[in-house]
């Protein structure tokens, strides 16, 4: 059974930074690229983040372009994003994706498999 | 950016079909997918690649694209369908692009 687990999730203040992780079992995980999806409180979501199966490659929604870093430990079975500069607007749920392919950017991109989504509150 | 549109809401009685449209320009030619949120719930994928139907997910699901816009169809609607329903494409400028939502309401 396909499985993620997100952890890392908090409290922080504004101007401050953050890292989440990503569990992943079920699947051979370093076969599948992965995505951060975010969702503000009773807002809609949003794709924020993705890497490909060998983390050659890495892909940034522009909010959070320079900000934000993706990365995975496949030795770990693990995805992480590492959150600096964070601001209230950064305030959400969010999830571990899975990708139903290595690579990611391709018109047929989408998310199979979602974790329970951490909880990011950026306030002072 | 690429943007896709949905409308807010969506009532629809018990046994009917419910459609949830999702508009964008030449929407046809990208793949479009559907996930479904319960409340206080992770999003689930019900519809891919325009009209496929991940494992798992019922026959009253269906899909389609045509033009500027995808279609989400739930034939026999149940109680248990009632949810908020978000539409993705992807655009090589954007990445994942997600609609607003739509709130299906089964009265």
């Amino acid at each position: 059974e396909v499985q993620v687990l997100e952890s890392g999730g908090g409290l922080v203040q504004p101007g401050g930074s953050l890292r989440l992780s990503c569990a992943a079992s079920g699947f051979t995980f370093s076969n599948y690229a992965m995505s951060w999806v975010r969702q503000a409180p009773g807002k809609g979501l949003e794709w924020v983040s993705a890497i490909s199966g060998g983390g050659g490659g890495t892909y940034y929604a522009d909010s959070v372009k320079g900000r934000f870093t993706i990365s995975r430990d496949n030795s770990k079975n693990t995805l992480y994003l590492q959150m600096s500069s964070l601001r209230a607007e950064d305030t959400a749920v969010y999830y571990c994706a899975k990708v139903p392919s290595y690579d990611y950017g391709g018109n047929s991109d989408h998310f199979d498999y979602w974790g329970q989504g951490t909880l990011v509150t950026v306030s002072s | 950016s690429y943007e896709v549109t949905q409308p807010p809401s969506v009532s629809v009685s018990p046994g009917q079909t419910a459609s949830i449209t999702c508009s964008g320009e030449k929407l046809e030619d990208k793949y479009v997918c559907w996930y479904m949120q319960k409340s206080g719930q992770s999003p689930v994928l019900v519809i891919y690649q325009d009209t496929k139907r991940p494992s798992g997910i019922p026959e009253r699901f269906s899909g389609s694209n045509s033009g500027n816009t995808a279609t989400l169809t739930i034939s026999g609607t149940q109680a248990l369908d009632e949810a908020d329903y978000y539409c993705q494409a992807w655009d090589s400028s954007t990445g994942a692009s997600f609609g607003g939502g739509t709130k299906l309401t089964v009265l």
